[in-house]
């Protein structure tokens, strides 16, 4: 079993429509990054969060430590939010190692 | 700030042929990563450096070495390049938890 799942794999909406993107995780973690991958591009890290919840523009990200899940939600989505989104949870240890999720790839329709 | 610089971009090798993928960070950030990115699968760490002088493995290091003689620099060096070494390496530093990841350099052995 993967120490991190994420779900869905594929995911196709129209623009406009409210996204979520789901992780669960196994290890131990001492927080979790969500990245963003455009197709043939770099990776950048959207939020890094320990508990709660953060907010930045459209994307909210949540985080229950207890039960092991993080969401990534877009709300009002646009054609440039097309992208993988990256789980990668940050483990415990001191030395800042990420274990990552196999991505969801988004593409969102005009 | 360049962040975190890689190159070359792109390479074709050839089986049995040598070389090394430069990484580099102004960030005067401490800790370094490379990881390997396959087609339909998550991000694998090759090897990670904790300091200048400072390397250890990471899940997927047989075929690779890498040295950190400079707080800046994290190179990695494939020796006996193999058809399974075709993938998109990334370098990536990190500091306070927070990872910035370079633009990747696509690698394809023939």
């Amino acid at each position: 079993k993967n120490e991190v799942e994420q779900s869905p794999q594929n995911l196709t909406a129209q623009e406009g429509e409210f996204i979520t993107i789901n992780c669960s995780y196994s290890v131990g973690i001492s927080a979790l990054h969500w990245l963003q991958q455009h197709p043939g591009g770099g990776i950048v890290s959207l939020f890094m969060l320990s508990s709660g919840k953060k907010k930045h523009g459209r994307l909210i990200a949540t985080i229950n430590i207890q039960e092991k899940h993080s969401s990534l939600h877009i709300t009002a989505s646009h054609p440039r939010d097309s992208a993988v989104y990256i789980c990668a949870p940050l483990t415990q240890g001191g030395s800042e190692k990420l274990v990552f999720g196999k991505g969801t790839k988004l593409t969102v329709n005009p | 700030n360049a962040g975190v610089t890689q190159t070359p971009k792109f390479r074709i090798l050839k089986i049995g042929q040598s070389m090394t993928l430069q990484c580099a960070q102004d960030m005067n950030h401490n800790y370094m990563y490379w990881y390997r990115q396959d087609p339909g699968m998550g991000l694998k760490l090759i090897y990670y450096s904790v300091g200048a002088g400072i390397t250890d493995k990471g899940e997927v290091p047989n075929g690779y070495n890498v040295s950190r003689s400079t707080t800046e620099d994290f190179p990695l060096r494939l020796e006996l390049a193999a058809p399974s070494q075709t993938s998109v390496y990334f370098c990536a530093s990190s500091a306070y938890n927070e990872q910035f990841f370079g633009p990747g350099t696509r690698l394809t052995v023939l």
